[in-house]
């Protein structure tokens, strides 16, 4: 069975500093890619997502990610944290077609310092 | 915003005791999901509706069962809480059961304990 890996349960970054969250996966067959975030208090929201395509995959609030099919990952960067980056990075990935299949990793929660 | 109302937000109650979670919606997705949150591991699909009074299992039914007799509502019920069900649970809907084009949206999360 497919399985998802954050390396990392907290994150720990200063104003300005990059970003760098950390999924790799299981399956030897390119999936869907997802990166979702948790902001305190609120439910899940998609960040941004791989599909086909180009592997750097840009998404909101200046964040990025690279499907690297050699090395199974699919990071998360951004350039300079903000401090509203403050939240849980859930990275997710599909062992099929459905939304059904869906396998999630255990989250990484971004800290920010000021 | 997609208009997801989950309720109970929080609930305590009791080893035993049924427990119903109510996922509202008003944006006419057919799709909808139950999920919980436990520290450690992400999200686990509980169960699933695929319209009107069509539902099925996800990986973590055991124990839970849910109905859906209108679109826009999809309870979840426990009809006897035990402690290994303490958790938060998220409601989410999707226009499409499509990984690729059936973007996820979820409510606010509803916080069970149980004692």
């Amino acid at each position: 069975a497919q399985s998802v890996t954050q390396l990392g349960s907290h994150v720990s970054v200063s104003e300005g500093a990059l970003v760098l969250l950390r999924c790799n996966y299981s399956s030897s067959v390119p999936p869907y890619l997802f990166w979702y975030v948790q902001y305190p208090n609120q439910g899940l929201q998609l960040l941004l997502k791989y599909t086909t395509g180009a592997t750097l995959v840009k998404g909101i609030n200046g964040f990025e990610a690279e499907f690297k099919k050699s090395e199974t990952s699919f990071h998360l960067t951004k350039p300079s944290a903000h401090m509203s980056d403050a939240a849980e990075y859930f990275c997710a990935v599909s062992e099929g077609d459905s939304n059904y299949q869906l396998i999630w990793g255990a989250g990484t929660k971004l800290i920010i310092k000021p | 915003d997609a208009g997801i109302t989950q309720s109970p937000r929080h609930k305590v109650t009791e080893t035993g005791t049924p427990v119903t979670l109510r996922c509202h919606q008003t944006e006419n997705h057919r799709y909808m999901y139950w999920y919980r949150q436990d520290p450690g591991h992400g999200l686990r699909l509980i169960h699933y509706s695929y319209g009107v009074k069509d539902t099925d299992k996800g990986e973590v039914s055991d124990g839970y069962s849910v109905s859906r007799s209108k679109t826009e509502d999809f309870l979840l019920t426990l009809e006897s809480a035990t402690s290994s069900q303490t958790s938060v649970y998220f409601c989410a809907i999707s226009e499409s059961p499509d990984a690729n084009t059936g973007e996820l949206f979820f409510g606010e999360g509803s916080r069970l304990t149980v004692l």
